[in-house]
């Protein structure tokens, strides 16, 4: 498996624009969690789903994100419009069950201008 | 609530002594504790975990945790640093009950000097 596989890796965007992070999860996995990583605030749980079901969404930090995870193999979080506080690294990670490491992405490093 | 804490926000040592990167954590239940490491500009590699069983876990690149229910802790250890081993390391707790997230520390910078 090719593990978990975000996109894009790098985006730029202008502030007011809507942003769209994508995220494939290791086949198999029934948990994904979305992260956003700042310098300030650590690594940070934004939302996460179990069996395409999100379940705790109590860290999007407001109703300008949202998430979505349409399949078992593709999840995005989008943010609109967006904010030059936005900028940060996304983190997406899958897991196979609850007793198990979770799996990290790349990344998509995200600036908000 | 699930909460993380690592102390200390860098540790430094010499090439060829030990190290000790601390972490405690609270949960109401049993937890699933882990560790990983960030490299620049890289996502998080997994290193170890505890689930069950010897409170000693051993992890990749020869780094080690143990287990303190007690003291409801979760160091992570090496008797002997590399330069390499400069990165940043996280502590990570998920609690045992099904549906719960895993959740992170702020991290600690580890600088390994030669």
């Amino acid at each position: 498996d090719a593990g978990v596989i975000q996109s894009p890796r790098h985006e730029v965007t202008e502030m007011g624009q809507e942003v769209t992070l994508r995220c494939k999860p290791i086949s198999g996995h029934d948990y994904l969690f979305w992260y956003r990583q700042t310098m300030m605030r650590g690594l940070e749980l934004l939302i996460y789903f179990n069996n395409n079901v999100p379940i705790d969404d109590s860290g999007m930090p407001e109703d300008r994100f949202s998430a979505k995870m349409p399949n078992a193999s593709f999840s995005t979080l989008k943010i609109q419009p967006s904010e030059p506080r936005d900028s940060a690294v996304y983190f997406c990670a899958s897991s196979l069950y609850r007793g198990v490491e979770a799996f990290f992405g790349q990344g998509t490093r995200l600036t908000v201008v | 609530a699930q909460s993380v804490a690592q102390p200390e926000d860098q540790v430094n040592v010499a090439e060829g002594n030990p190290l000790t990167v601390k972490c405690t954590y609270s949960v109401s239940g049993n937890p699933y504790l882990f560790w990983y490491v960030q490299y620049p500009n890289r996502g998080l590699q997994f290193l170890l975990k505890y689930i069950t069983g010897d409170n000693l876990v051993k992890g990749s690149y020869g780094f080690e945790a143990e287990f303190n229910k007690s003291q409801t802790s979760f160091h992570l250890k090496k008797p002997s640093a590399l330069v390499s081993d400069s990165a940043l390391y996280f502590c990570a707790v998920r609690e045992e009950q099904a549906g719960t997230a895993l959740i992170f520390g702020k991290g600690t910078t580890l600088s390994v000097s030669s």
